[in-house]
């Protein structure tokens, strides 16, 4: 069983340009989320869905990022305009059910450098 | 709010030995979960070992195993037998109600042949 993919492995913009992150969650997994290291510093919680519909998205840190989830499967994450603060590793996890607690997979993370 | 704190940024160990990884916690809720993971260089991060609050016993996988305190809001990891493969960031983590995680700085973790 393929494994939470995550597309690119690593971006570099320019301040002020725009990038798309692509997460693939496992198969059948309903719950779908996405979080970000900045350099040193926690893992931090952005949103979580629940299929196509935003559970969770209060640690989004501004309207510059914007998050889908089309059809319930695969997610991005669009940084538009990006700034220098942006710049860190964001992870995608999944996991399916609604229990009190699923375990979350997580992908390899996409590298977000801006310059 | 919950928060989880790693006060070790960087820890060494000599293969085949023990080393211990702290973590401490806040949180005011009763019932809550409590994780590790691990993230080798350039992979993904793997749940080493998970925790319910509710429970007394200290979890255990493997070479690995954890010191839960409860009152003292403390979760340590301990890795016996230290091999080269263990050799990662190691992340601890908390759970409320809900699915949100919330992570500490992290712990790079060093093993010497």
């Amino acid at each position: 069983e393929a494994g939470v993919t995550q597309f690119p492995s690593h971006s570099v913009i320019e301040k002020g340009q725009t990038v798309t992150l692509r997460c693939d969650p496992i198969s059948g997994h309903d719950n779908l989320y996405w979080y970000r290291r900045v350099m040193g510093k926690e893992i931090k919680f952005l949103l979580h869905f629940v299929k196509e519909s935003k559970q969770d998205e209060s640690g989004m840190p501004n309207n510059r990022f914007l998050a889908e989830r089309t059809g319930g499967t695969y997610s991005t994450l669009k940084v538009q305009p990006a700034e220098l603060e942006d710049s860190g590793v964001y992870f995608c996890a999944s996991s399916q059910g609604n229990l009190a607690y699923n375990e979350q997979f997580f992908g390899p993370g996409t590298r977000l450098t801006v310059l | 709010a919950q928060t989880v704190t790693q006060s070790q940024p960087e820890m060494s160990v000599q293969e085949a030995e023990t080393v211990t990884l702290s973590c401490t916690y806040d949180t005011s809720e009763s019932d809550y979960y409590l994780f590790w993971y691990k993230q080798p260089p350039s992979r993904q991060m793997i749940l080493v070992i998970r925790q319910e609050a509710y429970k007394q016993q200290n979890a255990t996988e493997n070479r690995f195993s954890v010191n839960f305190q409860k009152a003292a809001k403390s979760f340590s990891l301990k890795i016996s037998d230290s091999q080269l493969g263990d050799a990662a960031m190691y992340f601890c983590a908390s759970l409320e109600y809900g699915n949100k995680l919330v992570f500490g700085a992290g712990t790079i973790l060093r093993v010497k042949s």
